[in-house]
């Protein structure tokens, strides 16, 4: 099980902000982070929990270690404004946090 | 690219069939698969379909769910027996970034909104 918080994130641009996920048991490093805008396919931001995936800017940053794990944004961009979930695939069946909505103050 | 097809709308006791057309490379390669997002609830990975022909599914819809691929439309294809408003979800079509079983999904379709109901 994952549990990811905040669930509501309310920021500005420019702002850094932080989501968190926490796992039940050690992932291993197993784990993703996936951005998904309004009426877009979900779009992979992270996986082995820091490794950024080809093409997603540098502002983003993942982190964490054994059961617990974080999404970093740094320097907000309006593109930014979106719903980011976590992944665990290190243990069968994958399971996904909760999500996070980060809206524009 | 993916996409999903299918019809919005399936009566509980039938049958939910979709279908994910991918384009760009071919449904032979890599592991294919289909998560769902009931509204307000996280994301519920499925099941896979593998470039070795096997199949995964998460044990709660064990019985109830078939994953196929056709390799003359280059699409792969969700089916789900017996569905009740429970089953009623956004569901995504997804490709692992590896060719195993413990990988992240590194392209998603945009998700299709299936209703169950009368």
């Amino acid at each position: 099980e994952m549990t990811q918080s905040p669930s509501i994130l309310s920021a500005s641009v420019g702002d850094t902000v932080t989501i968190t996920c926490r796992a039940s048991e050690s992932l291993s490093e197993g784990l993703a982070w996936y951005q998904r805008r309004p009426g877009e396919a979900p779009r992979l931001l992270i996986y082995k929990a820091s490794v950024l995936q080809k093409g997603v800017p540098s502002r983003f940053n993942g982190s964490g270690s054994g059961t617990d794990y974080a999404l970093t944004i740094k320097n907000l961009q309006p593109d930014d404004f979106a719903f980011y979930f976590c992944h665990q695939y290190w243990h069968f069946s994958f399971t996904f946090g909760g999500g996070t909505n980060v809206e524009a103050k | 690219h993916l996409e999903e097809s299918g019809p919005g709308l399936v009566q509980p006791s039938k049958t939910l069939s979709l279908q994910c057309t991918v384009s760009g490379g071919s449904v032979e390669a890599s592991f294919w698969t289909w998560i769902r997002q009931a509204p307000g609830r996280a994301p519920e990975w499925i099941g896979y379909f593998s470039n070795k022909a096997i199949t995964n599914f998460i044990p709660s819809l064990v019985g109830r769910v078939t994953i196929t691929v056709d390799t003359s439309k280059n699409q792969f294809s969700l089916s789900l027996r017996s569905v009740t408003a429970a089953d009623t979800a956004t569901y995504f079509c997804a490709r692992q970034k590896d060719d195993h079983m413990y990988s992240p999904l590194e392209i998603w379709g945009q998700g299709i909104f299936v209703t169950v109901a009368p």
